[in-house]
């Protein structure tokens, strides 16, 4: 099976931009979710999606936002960019407790 | 106090060396604890998750959870240096995976 694949990779924004991120999950899983991670914070969960339905939500304010296919790709949404966001951003697909994660895109805001 | 906690590191030991890596969490109610291998500028990778105490090995890797003192390890057995990775422990916190920051480990020849 293929692995979960997150697009784009890398990314640089300008602070004030938004930006729009996407993973596509293991084919059969219909959870995915998203993880957010710094040096400083280490990874930080944001959000999980399980069939099109937002399931469970982390501490993150409302500029952060999602959303999930018919076919569970899933997208993340970040308004109104801050130098803060800049990030590893992580997606994983479930199908029970085993999570399997993606490799992530890189967001540099300047 | 965090949920999970774990000694960031870095470690570093010699080629062929046991490993024990270490986190301890704060919700005796916590259950399912998992570990995660992540190399640089990749996702992380899911190693092996146990459910409650005891022990649980997969080739040179063995995970522990000791409920009593709220304490789980992962040790590695005849350490490699392709092992050089950040190890991170996680643990569901009601239906959220939430994670420790991770131990550096370095193994040299």
């Amino acid at each position: 099976k293929a692995g979960v694949t997150q697009t784009p990779r890398y990314l640089i924004k300008t602070r004030g931009q938004q930006v729009t991120l996407s993973c596509s999950p293991i084919s059969g899983h219909r959870s995915v979710s998203w993880y957010q991670q710094t040096p400083g914070q280490g990874l930080q969960f944001l959000f999980e999606y399980f069939s099109e339905t937002q399931r469970n939500k982390g501490n993150f304010p409302g500029r952060f936002s999602g959303r999930q296919f018919s076919n569970s790709r899933s997208e993340m949404n970040v308004s109104t960019l801050e130098l803060g966001d800049s990030a590893l951003y992580l997606c994983a697909s479930s199908e029970g407790y085993e999570q399997y994660f993606g490799p992530g895109t890189r967001l540099t805001v300047t | 106090q965090k949920e999970v906690e774990q000694d960031p590191g870095p470690l570093s030991v010699p080629e062929g060396a046991i490993v024990s890596l270490n986190c301890t969490y704060s919700n005796s109610a916590f259950q399912y604890f998992m570990w995660y291998r992540q190399y640089s500028r990749k996702g992380p990778e899911l190693l092996m998750y146990t459910y409650s105490s005891g022990n649980k090995e997969d080739g040179r890797f063995t995970a522990q959870v000791d409920k009593s003192s709220k304490y789980i390890s992962l040790f590695i057995r005849d350490s490699q240096p392709s092992d050089s990775a950040t190890y991170l422990c996680a643990t569901y916190n009601t239906d959220k995976l939430i994670f420790g920051t991770g131990t550096r480990l370095q193994v040299f020849p």
